[in-house]
């Protein structure tokens, strides 16, 4: 079954420095989604992406962040200088581009910012 | 009223039992509705799209009440296994975006 892929698993960063989380949507989807936990929190909805530009964005998605597609298969999420808040649980996400939109979510890459 | 509401819980209930579980949501011009499954740490997984009809998988039924804009999950016959935080999902209209209630724990018990 095809499957929404993340790397790393876990990142762990010294405030101030930039990060790449890295995402490889399910092959045929169209639309493709970041979203972060905080530890104990609910999951927020960041960015959604599609057709090479930015869908919507959060009040959270401020210009420390930027999402790319730089080839066919990798979506991304560069937090350019991270903050020790931005430690939480980051989930990619995507959906068939048909039908009741239901999201399938990658397994997730832990930040932690010391 | 937030966007979307559910009760936190946690509901502790024996193995065998029937639970349901209430979700609220503001916007009365929304259409598409989720429950999803969130284990301890995990991503969280799609347990049912949420029609106008009703939707039904097995143990699972999930149910959409316009009128009174909420979703509701039935879980019958609960197993050991349905242990978890079950997340109520919204697509408000016109957008591209995702709300995610703080979800509902649950605990079966053996």
């Amino acid at each position: 079954e095809p499957e929404v892929t993340q790397t790393p698993s876990h990142q762990v960063t010294q405030m101030g420095q930039e990060v790449i989380l890295r995402c490889v949507p399910i092959s045929n989807h169209l639309y493709f989604y970041w979203y972060r936990q905080i530890l104990g929190q609910k999951v927020e909805f960041l960015v959604s992406f599609y057709n090479n530009e930015i869908s919507e964005k959060s009040e959270i998605f401020d210009d420390q962040f930027s999402v790319e597609r730089p080839d066919g298969s990798n979506f991304t999420l560069k937090i350019r200088s991270t903050k020790l808040e931005d430690s939480a649980m980051y989930f990619c996400a995507s959906t068939a581009p048909r039908g009741v939109y239901e999201q399938y979510f990658g397994p997730g890459t832990r930040l932690t910012v010391t | 009223r937030k966007e979307v509401e559910q009760d936190p819980g946690p509901f502790n209930v024996p193995e065998g039992a029937t639970v349901a579980f209430n979700c609220t949501y503001s916007n009365s011009a929304s259409q598409s509705f989720f429950w999803y499954r969130q284990d301890c740490r995990k991503e969280p997984k799609l347990l049912m799209s949420v029609y106008s009809s009703g939707n039904e998988d097995g143990r699972f039924t999930a149910q959409l009440n316009r009128a009174s804009q909420y979703i509701s999950l039935l879980i019958r016959d609960s197993k050991l296994s349905d242990s978890a935080t079950y997340l109520c999902v919204v697509n408000p209209p016109g957008t591209y975006k995702y709300i995610f209630g703080t979800g509902t724990r649950l605990k079966v018990l053996a």
